[in-house]
């Protein structure tokens, strides 16, 4: 596509539930990244990926995040039990092959947890 | 350990005049320096990318500078538009492989006002 998709924008869940965001890379770019950004803070980050494989998860806050990316294309961020301090805005981002370059960024998943 | 700091954290400004935007960071090894653009509910957009032999760098109206010494950046925009107002982060990549970690500053709010 022309540029990074996420999906959904916006996500609204109880306390408890599993939810699960979408990112859409611009198409060629082999490296994928999440991030998380609270409200009035900077960016976290949270997982990398370089085509299907993830050589850096250390953002993960605690192991009810996961990700996945299938096809060295679209990525899925998994969210286990949400708690209300996961709410944020998920952002993700893509770039041809690595950080030493541009990455271009999706409008993000504002996740509200009730 | 890794960090980078901005200043002003929030500025306003009126239409038309200049200003500087402050980036001090302490990573190593160093990389790249970047400037982002956030505009609210969007997700950031790249201005310019430093490497460690680039001191200066326009892109249009904003004209980056790079210290590699003293570990400074600054972040000019000339003439500014009321479509300047917008969050500006400051990143840094550590030149470490496989890694996604890119060091985000807070960021500077910039307000133009008529």
């Amino acid at each position: 596509g022309a540029g990074v998709s996420q999906s959904p924008s916006n996500k609204v869940t109880e306390k408890g539930k599993d939810v699960e965001l979408r990112c859409d890379p611009i198409s060629g770019h082999t490296a994928l990244y999440w991030y998380r950004q609270s409200l009035g803070q900077g960016l976290e980050f949270l997982i990398y990926f370089q085509g299907n494989s993830a050589p850096d998860k250390s953002g993960l806050p605690s192991d009810r995040f996961s990700a996945e990316r299938t096809g060295g294309s679209v990525s899925t961020l998994t969210i286990q039990r949400t708690q209300q301090e996961d709410s944020a805005v998920y952002l993700c981002a893509s770039s041809f092959q690595g950080t030493n370059e541009k990455l271009f960024f999706g409008s993000g998943t504002q996740l509200s947890v009730l | 350990k890794n960090q980078v700091e901005q200043s002003p954290q929030s500025l306003i400004i009126l239409e038309g005049k200049n200003c500087t935007l402050q980036c001090n960071y302490t990573v190593s090894p160093f990389s790249n320096l970047r400037w982002y653009k956030q505009d609210t509910g969007r997700g950031p957009v790249s201005l310019t990318i430093m490497t460690f032999s680039e001191n200066t760098k326009s892109n249009g109206r904003y004209t980056a500078t790079l210290d590699a010494d003293t570990k400074q950046s600054s972040l000019h925009i000339t003439a500014s538009q009321l479509s300047d107002s917008a969050s500006y982060i400051c990143v840094v990549s550590a030149n470490v492989s496989n890694t996604g970690k890119l060091i985000f500053g807070q960021g500077t709010t910039l307000q133009v006002k008529p």
